[in-house]
């Protein structure tokens, strides 16, 4: 069954950092781009970062850039979020999730994220 | 800011049809996918590209778009329907991704 597993989520303290890990299976990883989202409890959903296939282009959203580092290891099949000075508003649960192939309008492409893992709750507190 | 902008809630007779919308400049470039979150579970992709329905998407759900506005369609709204639907795309510099504010659709 394809599938992503978080892990690594815990209770910090302001300032703190934390890595995350997920675990693909029973797909070709290095086929795909990934990413984290997070969504803070009772809150909507949020882009966090994004990695390439190759782990060679890395993006990231305003709140976490300079704070967060995405990266991959293929021959693990695992993705990591290093997450450093940790803030109350990081709090959230935060997912995995696979990028989709397709989705073009010309060469404008969007296939969405098609895979997600149950997520792992982050909280940061003192 | 979001730069997806949605409804925050909309309710439907039980079957009944029920439009979303979701409208954003970078919507004119990339479509718009569509996501269902139950609570307590992960959000579930229930729409992409033009309009495809994954493996298990009941075909009550369908997708368009015109302009800088991208839509879900449920016709004949279920009670399971019930949950929260986000939309997604790229940000306007195609780099980012970006997430819509959610609708929570109510089934009467």
């Amino acid at each position: 069954e394809v599938q992503l597993v978080e892990s690594g989520g815990s209770v910090v303290r302001p300032g703190g950092s934390l890595r995350l890990s997920c675990a693909a299976s029973d797909f070709t990883f290095d086929d795909y781009g990934m990413n984290w989202v997070r969504q803070a409890p009772g809150k909507g959903l949020e882009w966090v970062s994004g990695i390439n296939w190759s782990g060679d282009s890395t993006g990231y959203g305003d709140s976490v850039k300079g704070r967060f580092t995405i990266s991959r290891d293929n021959a693990k099949n695992s993705l990591y979020l290093q997450m450093n000075s940790l803030r109350a508003e990081d709090t959230a649960l935060y997912y995995c999730a696979r990028e989709s192939l397709g989705g073009c309008r010309g060469t404008s492409c969007w296939g969405g994220f098609d895979i997600w893992g149950q997520g792992t709750m982050v909280t940061v507190s003192s | 800011s979001s730069e997806l902008t949605q409804d925050p809630a909309v309710s439907v007779a039980l079957g009944q049809t029920v439009r979303l919308t979701c409208q954003g400049d970078s919507l004119r470039r990339y479509y718009a996918t569509w996501y269902q979150q139950k609570p307590g579970q992960a959000p579930v992709l229930v729409i992409s590209g033009k309009d495809n329905r994954p493996s298990g998407i009941p075909d009550r759900f369908s997708g368009s778009s015109s302009g800088n506005t991208a839509s879900l369609t449920i016709t004949g709204a279920q009670a399971e329907d019930e949950a929260d639907y986000y939309c997604n795309s790229r940000d306007s510099s195609g780099y980012h991704k970006v997430f819509g504010t959610g609708t929570k659709v109510t089934v009467l």
